[in-house]
Formats: C-alpha cells, structure tokens, sequence
C-alpha cells in the first residue's frame, strides 16, 4: 500500500512569511505526528492528531499550529518565519491505538527560511 | 518530560559488531523502538521492545531493562549500507520521544 506522502519536498520561504506543509497518511491510519529535525536537536516532536482531534503538542511556540481533516490527511502552518525554522519536518503515520504504535514516516519537507 | 541519552557517533569496520547503548528517563512508558535513517531519507523502523530482555531479528538485536531505563541496539555482521544514523525513541500516553540519534559509519 502507498506510503506516507508529504507535499513539497523542498521549499524556500523568507523571514516573516508563513508555510502550510501536507501530510497523507497511509490508508487506514487514523494518528498523525509533526516532527522537526534539525542537525543539532534531532527530531522534535511538534504535535500529533487522531480523528481531527490535536491529543498532544510538543513545546514549540503558537506559530506552529496543525489540524486533520475527516480523511485523516494532516496539514502544519507555521506563521511568521524565522530563520531558526529552517528544517527538515517529518510527518508519521500510524495506527494510532493501544499496542499499535510503530511510526511511518514520509520523506519529509525540507524548509529552509531566507 | 523525556530525557533519552545516546553516544553521538561510532566507527566500526565491515563484519564487526557495534552496540549502540540509549538510557532513558521518562514520565510514561509505552515501548521503546529504534528507527535507522540513512542521510537525506525518513527514518524506518527496527525494532521494538516492550517487556524486558532481548528481541532479535536478522543481523539486528535490541535490548530492553525497565527498571534500569536501558537499552541497546546490536548491529552484527556490520555491512557498508549500516552506515546512517540509528535513533532510540520511548513512546509514553501519545507521542514518541526521540533522542538525538547515533551516527554509525562502517569503515572497509
């Protein structure tokens, strides 16, 4: 089955503009997490989504908000640009219950702020 | 809050065996996983453990000791393409918790 799609792959934006990324999630896979990777922090976690509803969100500042629609397809904003937002955002995919936690990634976008 | 401690990088040289240790200090505990991501590409699971003692699969073996808040990731029979970095990450109630990844590099 298709994998997790993030859409763009790669993008360039400048301080004080914003950016939506988008998530599809493999079928079936009701739970969706953000991630921010950067060489020196690792992966970061942003926030996650089951059934449109945000269950938890990481200590990143209200410029980075998220939300999930009916078909479980996620989409990240982050406003006001910075140059510390430059990064790899990763979005996971899973089952979302009990017992059933493993992560898939897709290949992630690559932002990098002017 | 999650604090999880790896070494930062390893060298290793083909057909060896390199142990990658992850201690880990956590409000909640559902698991822990190791994920392999090799430079430019998404992360990919390895393995899993939840109860404690050794899971082993193929050429990759990974320990888990609860009450120690340990765990190891054993690579044996080291290849070229194990060269990328290897993160240990704890999931708790929602979320999985990433530690800042091992850079393993296998050395002809």
């Amino acid at each position: 089955k298709a994998g997790v799609t993030q859409t763009p792959r790669y993008l360039i934006k400048t301080r004080g503009q914003q950016v939506t990324l988008s998530c599809s999630p493999i079928s079936g896979h009701r739970s969706v997490s953000w991630y921010q990777q950067t060489p020196g922090q690792g992966l970061q976690f942003l926030f996650e989504y089951f059934s449109e509803t945000q269950r938890n969100k990481g200590n990143f500042p209200g410029r980075f908000s998220g939300r999930q629609f009916s078909n479980s397809r996620s989409e990240m904003n982050v406003s006001t640009l910075e140059l510390g937002d430059s990064a790899l955002y990763l979005c996971a995919s899973s089952l979302g219950t009990s017992g059933n936690w493993e992560l898939f990634f897709g290949e992630g976008s690559r932002l990098t702020v002017l | 809050g999650q604090n999880i401690d790896q070494p930062t990088e390893m060298t290793a040289t083909e057909g060896a065996i390199v142990q990658i240790n992850c201690t880990y200090q956590t409000s909640g505990f559902n698991g822990l996983f190791w994920y392999q991501q090799h430079a430019g590409e998404a992360p990919t699971f390895l393995s899993y453990n939840v109860l404690d003692g050794l899971e082993e699969k193929g050429r990759f073996s990974s320990f888990l000791s609860r009450s120690k808040g340990y765990s190891y990731l054993l690579l044996k029979e080291l290849q070229m393409k194990d060269s990328a970095s290897y993160l240990c990450a704890v999931k708790d109630d929602y979320k999985l918790s990433f530690g800042a990844g091992t850079t393993v590099t296998v050395r002809a």
